[in-house]
């Protein structure tokens, strides 16, 4: 059974860079078949898709976000992590990482629980 | 970016009733569609997939139709466990984004 599971300081000061990982149990990250990414969502509001990265490193951004954004991959420890740096209250939201696969529509078809993130002094 | 817009933004329905929510995309997108539920406090699940496909274990009242820049989510006969917020995507383009939600409530 394919589980993801976030993990990561729930409060980050503002202009400070907020680290996240998921790490991936019931299946190895290391598939030509999946993609792994990360969306947030602000308390109250809706979803937004923060990027995505294949397992031979290749990564896809949101343009909105993709000057302060970086996902990268631990093959070795089965996990992907997530940096946004200079974050902001605008950048508080639960946090998920999920799986979608390569081919055809993406749909993210496996979550992980999502990790609410606090940017406040 | 391609912008998703989702209408209505809300509506109020009773348990058997037929519900359409509709997704707009600015530009073609082809089937390139998702579909999503999420309850509160819970990941989103995906219901539809490539604008019609439904997702293994999802219940056959859910349904998907529309290619090109208009695509439609149809629920046959609203079940009380189906009130939730539902979300479009679009994966055309190499940036992924979402329509902005359409909550369904109870009437």
């Amino acid at each position: 059974q394919l589980q993801l599971q976030e993990s990561g300081p729930g409060l980050v000061k503002p202009s400070e860079t907020l680290s996240l990982t998921c790490t991936v149990s019931g299946a190895s990250i290391i598939s030509s078949d999946y993609y792994w990414g990360w969306i947030r969502q602000p308390p109250g509001k809706g979803l937004e898709w923060i990027g995505s990265i294949y397992y031979s490193g290749s990564t896809y951004y949101n343009p909105s976000l993709k000057s302060r954004v970086t996902i990268s991959v631990d093959t070795s420890k089965n996990q992907f992590s997530l940096k946004v740096t200079s974050v902001t209250a605008a950048d508080t939201a639960v946090y998920y990482c999920a799986r979608s696969p390569y081919s055809g529509s993406s749909p993210f078809d496996y979550w992980g629980q999502g990790t609410l993130v606090t940017v406040s002094s | 970016d391609i912008q998703m817009t989702q209408s209505p933004s809300s509506l109020s329905a009773s348990v058997g009733d037929r519900v359409i929510i509709t997704c707009r995309a600015s530009q073609s997108i082809s089937t390139y569609l998702n579909w999503y539920q999420q309850k509160p406090g819970k990941a989103p699940k995906v219901l539809i997939y490539a604008a019609s496909s439904l997702q293994s274990g999802v219940p056959s009242r859910f349904s998907g139709s529309g290619s090109g820049t208009d695509f439609t989510l149809t629920i046959s006969s609203l079940q009380p466990e189906d009130f939730a917020t539902y979300y479009c995507q679009q994966t055309y383009s190499t940036s992924w984004t979402f329509g902005q939600g359409t909550k369904v409530e109870i009437k």
